[in-house]
C-alpha cells in the first residue's frame, strides 16, 4: 500500500526558504506512471496545488507560484523535496504530499487526480 | 486557468438525506477530467470520484459523480453520520494546470 509522508521544519522565518521532504513507501517514486506533488491548505481556506515532478526531472507548477518554487527527486532515498523561497506570512498553511497518477495523450504527460496524500505538515511562517 | 465554482458554500442536511453538490467551471473541462475529495477536520483529503463518475477503491456506492462541459454534481444519496465533512472538486482537463474548487461543507441539521 503506497504511503506518503512529509517531513520538515513548523517554523519559517519571513523572506527565507520553506524546504519540506516526502518519503515514499510502498511504491517506487521512479514508477513510469506517476507524478509527484505538492498541495497546500492555508489555515480554515481550500486547496491550492504547488506543483509536481516527474522522476526523471520533467516539472510543472502552479503559474502563481512559479518563480518562488522548486521540486526536486532523489531516487536512491524514494523522496521528493519541496522548496519554496522569500516566504511571508501569507505561505503559512498545511502542506501535503501526494502522488498524480499520469496517461500519455499525443505524446504529452497529463496529470490526473491526487491519490494517496500525506498526513499534512503545518508550516508557521513568522518571525 | 480554469475556476471552479462549487456550492452551496455550506450545506445543512440530516442523516439519511441526499445530498447535492455542485462544482461549475468558467470553461468546459475537456474529456470530463474532474475529481471529488472529502476532507474531514484534521485529516488530509480522500479521493473520492475521478473522471466524473467513477468511484476510487474503497469508497461506498452513495457516493456518486455525474455531469460534463462546465457543470458537474456530486451526489450522496443517503447520508451516514461520517460523510459530514467538506468536499472538493478539482479538475485536470486543463493539465498541467491544476484547479480545486473552493469547497462545499456538509453540515448535521
Amino acid at each position: 500500500q503506497l504511503q506518503l509522508q512529509e517531513s520538515g521544519p513548523g517554523l519559517v522565518k519571513p523572506s527565507e526558504t520553506l524546504s519540506l521532504t516526502c518519503t515514499v513507501s510502498g511504491g517506487s517514486i521512479t514508477s513510469s506512471t506517476d507524478f509527484w506533488g505538492w498541495i497546500r491548505q492555508p489555515p480554515g481556506k481550500g486547496l491550492e496545488w504547488i506543483g509536481s515532478m516527474y522522476y526523471s526531472g520533467s516539472s510543472y507548477y502552479n503559474p502563481s507560484l512559479k518563480s518562488r518554487v522548486t521540486i526536486s527527486v532523489d531516487t536512491s532515498k524514494n523522496q521528493f523535496s519541496l522548496r519554496l523561497s522569500s516566504v511571508t506570512a501569507e505561505d503559512t498553511a498545511v502542506y501535503y504530499c501526494a502522488r498524480t497518477p499520469i496517461t500519455m495523450v499525443r505524446g504529452i504527460m497529463v496529470l490526473h487526480w491526487f491519490d494517496p496524500w500525506g498526513q499534512g505538515t503545518l508550516v508557521t511562517v513568522s518571525s | 486557468e480554469i475556476v471552479l465554482t462549487q456550492s452551496p458554500g455550506t450545506l445543512c442536511l440530516s442523516p439519511g438525506e441526499r445530498a447535492t453538490l455542485s462544482c461549475r467551471a468558467s470553461q468546459s473541462v475537456s474529456s470530463s477530467y474532474l475529481a471529488w475529495y472529502q476532507q474531514k477536520p484534521g485529516q488530509a483529503p480522500r479521493l473520492l470520484i475521478y473522471g466524473a463518475s467513477s468511484r476510487a477503491t474503497g469508497i461506498p456506492d452513495r457516493f456518486s459523480g455525474s455531469g460534463s462541459g462546465t457543470d458537474f454534481t456530486l451526489t450522496i444519496s443517503r447520508l451516514e453520520p461520517e460523510d459530514f465533512a467538506v468536499y472538493y472538486c478539482q479538475q485536470y482537463g486543463s493539465s498541467p494546470a491544476l484547479t480545486f474548487g473552493g469547497g462545499t461543507k456538509v453540515e448535521i441539521k
